[in-house]
């Protein structure tokens, strides 16, 4: 079975402030890691992937096999990064699980 | 290319009554999925179809939900006898067919369609 964890709902932080959104995932085979922006009244869109190794926005993301982990970083958080996120992760099939995401809220 | 198209938006039933909601695809993309979103919950998996074949359903209550993805036309998520805990907006998402372990698998995400059961 393959699964996503995303252990914090909300994260509030202000602005010019690091920002770290938390992804674990559980899944036996090779990962293929992602993650997704919803971005008040618009529709989920694709942020990054981990195969890319990209920087979108100012956002990175590190695969970290041993911890099992894909955590979303950006230094300096910016007011119009306030949106929900969402770690998706594709397996078997190419079957793909999200996890619950992790509303963040930049405070000016 | 107008992107994945869900329709209707917003669709009220009473209970008892049948709910379909649709889903048109990214022009070449041959898989959808559908997932619920409940309110303050994130988005759950419900089933992944291509055309004529659905690929896994484990997200599917067994009771009353069913979906199809025709040869002909947009695939639709079918809700027999609806309750009111089948309020919820229902995202469809679309990809190509690629090679597992591309990393390019990436989804396009309709706008939703919103039901509310009363």
């Amino acid at each position: 079975a393959q699964r996503v964890t995303q252990p914090e709902k909300l994260l509030s932080v202000f602005k010019g402030a690091p920002v770290e959104l938390k992804c674990n995932y559980s899944y036996s085979g090779s990962p293929e890691l992602f993650w997704y922006v919803q971005y008040s009244r618009q529709r989920l869109q694709l942020l990054l992937r981990h195969i890319s190794r990209e920087s979108i926005k100012g956002f990175t993301a590190d695969l970290n096999k041993g911890e099992t982990s894909f955590h979303l970083k950006k230094p300096f958080a910016q007011e119009e990064d306030s949106a929900m996120y969402y770690c998706a992760l594709t397996g078997g099939y190419q079957k793909v699980t999200f996890g619950t995401g992790t509303k963040l809220q930049v405070i000016p | 290319n107008a992107g994945v198209m869900q329709n209707p938006r917003h669709l009220v039933r009473r209970r008892g009554q049948e709910a379909r909601l649709r889903c048109s695809p990214m022009k070449g993309h041959s898989h959808v999925y559908w997932y619920r979103q409940l309110p303050e919950e994130g988005l759950k998996f419900m089933v992944y179809l291509q055309k004529e074949n659905i690929i896994d359903e484990s997200g599917m209550p067994k009771e009353r939900f069913s979906a199809e993805f025709p040869k002909e036309g947009p695939s639709i998520l079918r809700i027999q006898q609806v309750v009111r805990g089948d309020s919820a907006a229902y995202f469809c998402a679309s990809s190509p067919n690629l090679r597992q372990g591309s990393g390019a698998n990436v989804l396009t995400f309709g706008a939703g369609s919103r039901l509310t059961v009363l």
